[in-house]
């Protein structure tokens, strides 16, 4: 099967613009979460969405948000762009088979440069 | 919520000696504690994990032990070789896939 796949792999936008990030999950897979990975801040979990809902959030502010699709890509998207927002935004998805927390597969990331 | 502390920040063996890398979780909830291994310009990858039913699981060179009275998790790495140098992180999870991951350990193997 193909991995998980992320695009663009590279962003530069300026404050005050807004991005679209977009991830592809492995096929099958249901659930798609997304990280910010930071030198400061370590990897932190913005949200995860399964069956085109969001079902956990993590604690970013409202300029972050994401949506899942029929066919479970997701996107993801900053409004407002603050320098502090430069990190390399990674997606996971994982199959829910189960109830509880299943293994997560990252993409390679997309590395958002604010200037 | 739950938070997680790994130590330590930097590793530094000769090839062939182990690793350890210890791990504290605050949420007794959690009940799955993945291991991932990052190399620079790389995506973090599955290492191995374990679920809070099992006390050790290895896998070749590889194991992680776990203690839920102590809250605390290790990743043991033996014989270690040049390509283990990397990022290792690792993480929490207590229902749903929200993980919540440890700062990162910097393993460096010199020959």
């Amino acid at each position: 099967k193909a991995g998980v796949t992320q695009t663009p792999r590279y962003l530069i936008k300026t404050r005050g613009q807004q991005v679209t990030l977009s991830c592809s999950p492995i096929s099958g897979h249901r659930s798609v979460s997304w990280y910010q990975q930071t030198p400061g801040q370590g990897l932190q979990f913005l949200f995860e969405y399964f069956s085109e809902t969001q079902r956990n959030k993590g604690n970013f502010p409202g300029r972050f948000s994401g949506r899942q699709f029929s066919n479970s890509r997701s996107e993801m998207n900053v409004s407002t762009l603050e320098l502090g927002d430069s990190a390399l935004y990674l997606c996971a998805s994982s199959s829910q088979t189960s109830g509880g927390t299943d293994t997560q597969y990252f993409g390679p990331g997309t590395r958002l440069t604010v200037l | 919520g739950e938070n997680v502390e790994q130590h330590p920040s930097t590793l530094s063996v000769q090839e062939g000696d182990s690793a350890v890398i210890k791990c504290t979780y605050s949420d007794s909830a959690s009940n799955y504690f993945p291991w991932y291994k990052q190399e620079l310009g790389k995506r973090p990858q599955l290492i191995i994990d374990i679920r809070s039913n099992v006390g050790e699981k290895k896998d070749q060179r590889i194991a992680v032990t776990l203690n839920k009275t102590a809250k605390h998790f290790s990743l043991h790495i033996t014989e270690t070789q040049p390509e283990d140098s990397a990022v290792y992180f690792c993480a929490a999870a207590g229902g749903g896939n929200k993980l919540t991951f440890g700062t990162g350990t910097q393993l460096k193997v010199e020959l």
